[in-house]
């Protein structure tokens, strides 16, 4: 099994509608991220938390929310999805204790907003 | 300007030539810098880190970083045709809070 779950893999919804991606990890990693990543634009960082009561803004948080229901359990919210909301989403854990910033992905969910 | 610049590519090399991927960035104080490989449609997984100016090698891959200049590269040496991929350079800033990426490069080793 994956360290580092994301649910669902593949959705396809419809404008204005809420979506929520889910990420959950067995590292016991303290830090957890989301990223997007659209064609020629690399992954860009929507939000990051450090631990269970620490939520930052990344480059581009308009439109998401998250929430960190545990240390394990990091989700992202599309209150309202748009269109250009469509891409491929990450989540990512690192380890504070180790310190090398390497980071570990899930196996990404891919969003379509019609 | 952007935070991480990389040459989007494709980069195209025969098999078993040295490939060379580029990377720079714009935060002076940053302090770690890293190289994911992305096969189509995978996450992105590490391949290299690096830490202080100079190189650092593992294997078939040598990473490069001068501070000065602030550039980041990575070589790859006796190129497969496996290592086709995008390749992420990553770089920590100097907050450490968190990691920003380049948009990618884009590699194609011909069998």
């Amino acid at each position: 099994d994956a360290d580092v779950t994301q649910t669902p893999r593949n959705r396809i919804t419809k404008t204005g509608k809420r979506i929520m991606l889910e990420c959950s990890q067995t590292k016991g990693h303290d830090r957890m991220y989301w990223y997007r990543q659209d064609p020629g634009l690399g992954l860009r960082l929507i939000y990051y938390s450090f631990d269970v009561k620490d939520i930052n803004k990344g480059e581009i948080s308009d439109g998401y929310s998250v929430s960190r229901q545990a240390q394990a359990k990091f989700s992202l919210s599309l209150e309202s999805a748009i269109p250009n909301q469509t891409a491929l989403y990450f989540c990512a854990t690192s380890d504070l204790r180790a310190n090398t910033g390497e980071l570990f992905f899930g196996e990404g969910s891919r969003l379509t907003v019609l | 300007q952007k935070e991480v610049e990389q040459n989007s590519g494709p980069l195209s090399v025969p098999e078993g030539a040295i490939a060379s991927l580029n990377c720079t960035y714009s935060d002076r104080g940053s302090q770690s810098f890293f190289w994911y490989r992305q096969y189509s449609g995978k996450s992105p997984e590490l391949i290299m880190s690096i830490y202080s100016n100079g190189d650092k090698e593992d294997g078939r891959f040598t990473a490069q970083l001068n501070k000065a200049s602030q550039y980041v590269s990575l070589l790859i040496r006796d190129s497969q045709p496996s290592d086709s991929a995008t390749y992420l350079c990553a770089v920590v800033g100097g907050g450490g809070f968190k990691t920003i990426f380049g948009a990618g490069t884009r590699l194609f080793v011909k069998a």
